[in-house]
């Protein structure tokens, strides 16, 4: 099975950038995945990075992506007070794909943000 | 507004008592699944349902049961055999694998429920 792991905790200050970081053992995932939890709710889909990508900017974040160290992160440029909430990467797997209609992430523990003003 | 809904925010419950959280979505999404979250511990899959009257245990299904008799709607039940049931349970759901795109494969996922056990 794969693995994903994050760094629990990061904190930064008001307009800096943020970097998130995410590593993961099995290198067959299609598709790697962002969420964001805001405190007491569920997960939001923030972006989205294809497999045969290296990069991909939509707005503020950044996701790069390093297939041959299996390494992931995502970049929020001009971090607001907003952005403050737990960050979630996930991955698909092709050992998960348990047949049609059913697509299977494995997601990591999730690394809170916090945004000093 | 297409979206998933989870009710209801919060639930208590007395310990030795059945309790069931609601999930509906109207995405038209074939697959719908439960996860418990614990802090610390990220997102664990409970059940998860690729079509209508189909269902597979996830890696922690002990404890609880699920149903999926229509397409918008699955169901979750925590029993009395659930040892430590105080947790956040998300919903989501997502579309089948004749998605292009990597948006279209993803899970969406609905507010959450809160169980605290008394």
């Amino acid at each position: 099975g794969e693995d994903v792991e994050q760094s629990l905790f990061l904190s930064v200050r008001e307009g800096d950038s943020s970097v998130i970081n995410c590593t993961y053992t099995d290198s067959s995932s299609t598709y790697l995945y962002w969420y964001k939890q805001e405190p007491g709710a569920g997960l939001q889909l923030l972006t989205y990075i294809f497999s045969n990508m290296d990069m991909k900017q939509d707005q503020r974040l950044t996701v790069l992506l390093n297939k041959k160290d299996k390494h992931l992160s995502l970049r929020i440029a001009d971090t607001q007070t907003g952005d403050s909430a737990i960050y979630f990467c996930a991955g698909d797997l092709g050992a998960s794909y348990s047949g049609a209609g059913s697509y299977q992430l494995t997601f990591g523990k999730g690394t809170k943000l916090s945004v000093i003003p | 507004d297409g979206g998933i809904t989870q009710s209801p925010k919060y639930l208590f419950r007395k310990e030795g008592q059945n309790v069931t959280l609601s999930c509906e979505q109207n995405l038209n999404h074939d697959a719908m699944y439960w996860y418990r979250q614990d802090p610390g511990q990220g997102l664990r899959l409970i059940y998860y349902s690729q079509i209508v009257n189909d269902f597979q245990k996830g890696d922690i299904a002990e404890g609880y049961s699920v149903s999926r008799e229509k397409k918008e709607s699955f169901p979750l039940t925590v029993t009395s055999a659930q040892k430590n049931p105080t947790a956040f349970y998300l919903c989501a759901s997502s579309i089948d694998l004749t998605g292009t795109s990597g948006r279209e494969l993803a899970q969406y996922f609905g507010p959450g429920t809160r169980l605290t056990v008394l």
